[in-house]
């Protein structure tokens, strides 16, 4: 069964820092791995996407990689805003195509981004 | 407007009542799913559907009933709420080409 793992659970960094919140897994054999943000009581909002035979995406500030060989990706925040305050979680979704309705969570990173 | 909608955002309600969660998507995804959250646990899967004839069990799906009315809508009934179902509740779509996952706002449920 896969296991999806987020650590450190929460983070705290000035204004302006650069970081990585990392994901691992268990089982390399993934279709795609999807970073989420999560405010307090709200939604989670999609913030990227990585099929398996991608190593990387980017989106503005945000920078995900993949590495599935050793069950592991990253979410690099550049230049961190209090605005990026939230829990950061990832999902990966089994091999068995887009159609599989298995996705695994880790518990989520809860950032803090200081003033 | 959101992508996926869900109502009611917010209820309290007590023990032994029926309780019915909505969502409705104009994504255009035939892939809906019901997940629930709790501090502690993160997201767990209840129900799925890839189309308006299919429906099927997630991990958790006991005490859960769904229906789903159309490709864009699909319902979450609790038929005797009992407080251990106290959570908050995510309707998602996901895009069946590439798998991507879409989250709605949640809808936070408090049985007393």
């Amino acid at each position: 069964k896969q296991e999806v793992t987020q650590i450190p659970a929460a983070l705290s960094v000035p204004e302006g820092e650069n970081l990585v919140l990392n994901c691992s897994f268990t089982d390399s054999a993934i279709y795609n791995l999807q970073w989420f943000r999560q405010d307090p009581g709200k939604g989670l909002t999609s913030l990227l996407l990585i099929q398996s035979s991608q190593r990387e995406q980017t989106s503005g500030r945000l920078n995900a990689s993949l590495d599935k060989s050793s069950g592991r990706s990253t979410l690099y925040i550049a230049a961190s805003q209090p605005g990026d305050s939230a829990t950061y979680l990832c999902a990966v979704r089994e091999d068995s195509g887009a159609g599989s309705y298995q996705l695994t969570f880790g518990k989520g990173t809860k950032l803090s981004v200081i003033p | 407007d959101a992508d996926v909608t869900q109502t009611p955002r917010n209820r309290i309600t007590k023990t032994g009542k029926r309780i019915m969660l909505e969502c409705s998507q104009t994504k255009g995804h035939d892939r809906m799913y019901w997940y629930r959250q709790d501090p502690g646990l993160g997201l767990r899967l209840i129900y799925y559907s890839f189309d308006v004839k299919d429906i099927n069990k997630g991990e958790i799906s006991d005490g859960y009933s769904v229906s789903r009315q159309a490709q864009a809508k699909f319902s979450l009934s609790l038929e005797s709420a009992i407080p251990n179902q106290t959570a908050l509740y995510f309707c998602a779509t996901s895009d069946r080409a590439t798998g991507e996952l879409f989250f709605g706002e949640g809808s936070r449920l408090t049985v007393l």
